[in-house]
């Protein structure tokens, strides 16, 4: 079965970086693609960083260029997102997501929740 | 930047009922549309892809339909796990990835 167990949420200040893990297992990590996706309290989802099955191609949306940083360590089967000069509005659980092609997001973890406040 | 519009906002229907929930993008994607359910506190599950393809394990009573920039997401008949919150997903021109903002499903 596959599963990824999200971890290193937590509250930091804004200007603060965090390190997200995503443990892969269940599934042969290294021929999946991967995502980063965000939600912030009641509100929908957004997309933030992607990876290609291979680390070579990274990919990530206006809001999050220049201080997110998505990376794979397949020798882990781990999944990371670096966040740096956190914003208030970047409060939200992540979320990490298999894809096995074209951004088609096929399978999800629990998440972990992101609080940047002072 | 492809913004994808859901309505309605909120439908209120009974078990049993027909559900009819529409995401119309704000130009063609092609059949590069995904659906993705989403009960309170888990994470969204695939549901549909390519607008008409069910994902592994979805039940039939789930359908979509729509090509280019108007989708439906069809529940035949409803059941008391189907009430959740309901987004489209684009995968045409990214990126970025974009998500309509979602119709909630509740029951009436």
């Amino acid at each position: 079965e596959m599963q990824l167990l999200e971890s290193g949420g937590g509250l930091v200040q804004p200007g603060g970086s965090l390190r997200l893990s995503c443990a892969a297992s269940g599934f042969t990590f290294s021929s999946y693609a991967m995502s980063w996706v965000r939600q912030a309290p009641g509100k929908g989802l957004e997309w933030v960083s992607a990876i290609s099955h291979s680390g070579d191609s990274t990919y990530y949306p206006d809001s999050v260029k220049g201080r997110f940083t998505i990376s794979r360590d397949s020798s882990k089967n781990t999944l990371y997102l670096q966040m740096n000069s956190l914003r208030a509005e970047d409060t939200a659980v992540y979320y990490c997501a298999t894809d096995p092609g074209g951004l088609l997001l096929d399978h999800w973890g629990q998440g972990t929740l992101v609080t940047v406040s002072s | 930047e492809i913004v994808l519009t859901q309505s309605p906002a909120t439908l209120s229907l009974s078990p049993g009922e027909r559900a009819t929930l529409s995401c119309r993008a704000s130009q063609s994607v092609s059949s590069y549309l995904a659906w993705y359910q989403q009960k309170p506190g888990q994470a969204p599950r695939l549901l549909i892809y390519d607008a008409s393809n069910r994902a592994t394990g979805i039940p039939a009573r789930f359908s979509g339909s729509g090509s280019g920039t108007d989708f439906t997401l069809t529940i035949s008949s409803l059941e008391p796990g189907d009430f959740a919150v309901y987004y489209c997903q684009q995968r045409s021109n990214w990126p970025p990835v974009t998500f309509g903002q979602g119709t909630r499903l509740e029951i009436k």
